[in-house]
């Protein structure tokens, strides 16, 4: 069975500094990599995907992942964060199941932007 | 990026009761997906959608739990016998690969 676990549940940084986030994930076969963003009150945003090709991924506003299989890692980080990065950051696995790839989650992790 | 509504936002009913949680496609897509959140838990995967028939459901879709796109558009989650765990909130997921999942902005439902 396929698990992911998020090694911290909070992360409180200042303003400018950088961040790492940390995601480990357990499974016997391929897996599809996924950060998800959760904003207060609002649903879960696809932040960036790996797929395959390149290991490390980019979203649009500055943060990336890097595909590590040997560690089965997918860290997100980025170099400097600002107050409206503040959410709750999901790591997720998609297994290929039938006609569909169902998400496995992490426990999440809370990014607290301090100024 | 795909866009999905969920309705209603926010539910509250009493144990015993049936709910239906909607959530509406603005375009045509192929998978569907519903996923629910206990508070300080887990996101939870419950069940997908495609071709008109369940392909997949968790260990939590038992027997009171339905899934139907009654009108090709709408996609529902029927409770029928709603317990107090239930209380959770509920996502809805779209696709238009096996791979690549977009979420509504959730119901949350409060069983009393």
């Amino acid at each position: 069975a396929q698990s992911v676990t998020q090694l911290d549940s909070q992360v409180p940084v200042f303003e400018e500094a950088p961040v790492e986030l940390r995601c480990n994930y357990s499974s016997s076969v391929s897996v599809y990599l996924f950060w998800y963003v959760q904003y207060p009150n609002q649903g879960l945003q696809l932040l960036l995907k790996y797929l395959s090709g390149s290991t490390l991924v980019e979203s649009i506003n500055g943060f990336e992942a890097e595909f590590n299989k040997s560690q089965t890692s997918f860290h997100l980080r980025k170099p400097s964060v600002h107050i409206s990065d503040t959410a709750e950051y999901f790591c997720a696995v998609s297994v290929p199941s039938g006609n569909t790839g169902k998400l496995i989650f992490g426990q999440g992790t809370t990014l607290q932007v301090k100024p | 990026e795909p866009e999905v509504t969920q309705t209603p936002s926010h539910q509250v009913t009493q144990m015993g009761q049936e709910v239906i949680l909607r959530c509406v496609p603005i375009s045509n897509h192929l998978y569907f997906y519903w996923y629910r959140q206990i508070l300080g838990q887990k996101v939870e995967f419950l069940v997908s959608f495609y071709n008109n028939e369940i392909s997949e459901k968790s260990e939590i879709f038992d027997d009171q739990f339905s899934v139907e796109r009654p009108d090709g558009s709408n996609f529902t989650l029927k409770i029928r016998s709603t317990k107090l765990e239930d209380s959770a909130m509920y996502f809805c997921a779209i696709s238009d690969s096996p791979y690549e999942q977009y979420f509504g902005p959730g119901t949350r439902l409060t069983v009393t």
